[in-house]
């Protein structure tokens, strides 16, 4: 079943609003990726985060890492057309015997000009 | 400088078809992987490898095959194409450090629509 569940789905926005998405895990995470895809484009890494109540910022976009490290969230100030696309969260889980990426089902980010 | 390469970017295939979806890269990295992403949903880990000789299965259960004969070079094939296999295929590498997951860097991915 899911294991990285993400929210919202969809979020429109009017250029210069500010826009989060919310990631959870239903186990605690060592680490959390954060990956963005521009319309058809490939998932780009934005940043890692791995420590408990962990804050990263580049630019206008804030990382969060939960204190429990089982969520995560990502905030964009200002929000700008560039920032069209698919983000999605990603945590380390095992597959078999070994840990894997596993994505979230992403959040679709439209910002209105 | 450093990237990792997918061919074809687009492929439109009859059932039946035998295909080969190619990936390469040239940081070096010992770990590749293969995903499987429907237009606008998530990646779906397809199959894995941890270096020469070494490939697994991945979450999402798939008919393909891959192998893993040079560091830089993971094909995926199809022996029998069919139009549930319609999608976009992303192939990643990262490099193996033990103890912890690295970000991941994707090729620009295959189109393939079978017909």
């Amino acid at each position: 079943g899911q294991q990285v569940m993400q929210i919202p789905q969809y979020q429109h926005v009017q250029e210069g609003e500010d826009f989060t998405t919310y990631c959870n895990s239903s186990t605690t995470l060592s680490n959390i990726q954060w990956y963005k895809q521009r319309p058809g484009g490939h998932p780009v890494f934005l940043i890692q985060l791995v420590k408990s109540g962990e804050v990263k910022k580049q630019k206008r976009l804030t990382f969060q890492f939960g204190e429990a490290k089982k969520n995560s969230s990502l905030h964009i100030t200002a929000t700008q057309t560039t920032d069209v696309g698919t983000y999605f969260c990603a945590g380390p889980y095992f597959s078999g015997s070994a840990r894997q990426l596993t994505f979230g089902s992403g959040t679709q980010l439209t910002v209105l000009p | 400088e450093a990237d990792i390469y997918q061919t074809p970017r687009y492929l439109v295939i009859g059932t039946g078809k035998k295909i080969t979806l190619e990936c390469s890269q040239t940081m070096g990295h010992d770990k590749m992987y293969w995903y499987q992403q429907d237009p606008g949903m998530e990646l779906h880990l397809i199959h894995y490898s941890y270096g020469v000789n070494s490939t697994e299965k991945g979450d999402l259960s798939s008919e393909s095959t891959v192998s893993r004969i040079r560091t830089e070079h993971f094909p995926l094939t199809l022996e029998s194409a069919r139009p549930s296999h319609t999608s976009q295929y992303l192939c990643a590498s990262s490099e193996r450090r033990s103890g912890t997951i690295n970000e991941q860097f994707f090729g620009p991915g295959t189109r393939l629509t079978v017909l």
